[in-house]
């Protein structure tokens, strides 16, 4: 079975600009989460979505947004990029909504805001 | 408030043992998951507890004590690999996609 796949690996913008991140989620797994790490701390929670709906948001604010397609890959869009938008962005896939799941995550995406 | 302490970072000897320990407040406590993550690459499963005591998987164990609000991972045999950060995680009932991380142990293996 595939894991998990984003894209891209890197990428550099200013600010102001807006970004859209790819996760294509494991074989299997219907619900995706996004996180965000920045450098030397743990990932912080943004949403999951599960069959196609938001189920679920972190202390984000709403120029975080995404999607779920029915072969329930994902994008993350941000827009009006802010400095402090730089950081690791991971993708993890998960079976369903039990608590008990395992997160497989991506390598995630690298953001740098300028 | 939602929070989770763990030691910053810990040194150790190959072929040793060390127990990195994870203090929580949360609430709709569900279970409390380990994950491992190599500088800066995708974080992996290591262990998931949901009932109070040891789960045991090779060479790693996590214990979790929900009275407490108290978990820790055991990692013996220690090998150089297994250098990298530990992150403890809160999964939330009912939000399977939401983990509320630990800000990361980073454990130093040395020969």
């Amino acid at each position: 079975e595939t894991g998990v796949t984003q894209s891209p690996t890197h990428l550099i913008k200013t600010r102001g600009q807006q970004v859209t991140l790819r996760c294509s989620s494991q074989s299997g797994h219907n619900t995706v989460s996004w996180y965000q790490q920045a450098l030397g701390q743990g990932p912080q929670f943004i949403f999951q979505y599960y069959r196609e709906e938001e189920n679920g948001r972190g202390n984000f604010p709403p120029r975080f947004s995404g999607l779920q397609f029915p072969n329930y890959s994902s994008e993350l869009n941000v827009n009006a990029l802010e400095l402090d938008d730089s950081a690791l962005y991971l993708c993890a896939s998960s079976r369903d909504l039990s608590g008990a799941n395992v997160l497989t995550f991506g390598a995630g995406s690298r953001l740098t805001v300028l | 408030g939602q929070s989770l302490e763990q030691p910053s970072e810990v040194t150790a000897v190959e072929g040793a043992i060390v127990q990195i320990n994870c203090t929580y407040q949360t609430s709709g406590f569900y279970g409390l998951s380990w994950y491992q993550q190599h500088d800066g690459g995708a974080p992996t499963f290591l262990s998931y507890n949901g009932l109070d005591g040891l789960e045991e998987t090779g060479r790693f164990s996590s214990f979790l004590s929900r009275s407490d609000s108290y978990g820790y991972l055991l990692l013996q045999e220690l090998q150089m690999k297994d250098s990298a950060s530990y992150f403890c995680a809160v999964a939330i009932y009912n939000q399977g996609g939401k983990l509320i991380f630990g800000q990361g142990t980073e454990l130093s293996v040395k020969p």
